[in-house]
């Protein structure tokens, strides 16, 4: 059972190259959600999905943007890369569990993105 | 919004030292309570989260949290850490039903050995 699994684990991409990240998940989890992760700035959500074909905007989304046409992947896509996007990017999904209570989140390993 | 805070950025200890980390919130409906631990150079992995029920919550490892709702608090806490808990630590905040949780800044935990 590989959990949520990212590729790639690194990349360094000149200014104005495009990217796509993909996540995977094989716990057939609704939720997904994609974070960045800053020194000092802790994980800021960038987009998430509730479910296939869904996809809504987080607390930084700009310049970023998603795709969850199945509901076992995620994409991030970066159209036109900037230095300050320039951060280790980590996937998480969950399932709403029930009434009583919310699942918690499981994290990939993280993609180390580095913008030249 | 609401907003999560950490107070404490950088903590050292030694070994066998007892350990609490703060972590306050601002909502002041029902709230779920994480707290997730970064080993280095990993992802993050669920230490502990509090739902209902019983305020104090044991999770893994020997970390414990209490929820202390008149403080708007969820504090973790272990009475005595070793080298190997060297990592950064988040708490994050679930408003009830929302599935989308706000993480503090994270603490960066060092145990000297």
């Amino acid at each position: 059972n590989a959990g949520v699994t990212q590729t790639p684990k690194f990349r360094v991409l000149k200014t104005g190259q495009s990217m796509t990240l993909l996540c995977a998940q094989d716990m057939n989890h609704e939720y997904m959600y994609w974070y960045r992760q800053d020194p000092g700035m802790g994980l800021r959500l960038i987009h998430y999905s509730v479910g296939e074909g869904t996809t809504a905007k987080g607390e930084v989304p700009d310049g970023y943007n998603v795709s969850r046409l199945k509901k076992q992947n995620f994409l991030l896509g970066l159209e036109s890369a900037a230095p300050s996007q320039t951060s280790v990017y980590f996937c998480a999904s969950s399932d709403p569990g029930t009434a009583i209570s919310n699942q918690p989140q499981h994290f990939g390993d993280g993609t180390r993105l580095s913008i030249l | 919004a609401q907003s999560v805070s950490q107070h404490n950025h950088h903590v050292i200890l030694s070994e066998a030292a007892s350990l609490e980390l703060g972590c306050n919130y601002s909502y002041g409906g029902t709230v779920n309570l994480f707290w997730y631990v970064q080993y280095p150079g990993q992802h993050l992995q669920l230490l502990l989260k509090y739902f209902s029920g019983d305020p104090l919550v044991k999770g893994i490892k020997g970390f414990e949290a209490e929820f202390i709702k008149s403080k708007f608090s969820f504090n973790l806490r272990k009475p005595s850490v070793q080298w190997s808990d060297t990592a950064e630590y988040f708490c994050a905040v679930e408003t009830g039903g929302s599935y989308i949780p706000t993480f503090g800044r994270g603490t960066s935990l060092i145990v000297h050995p």
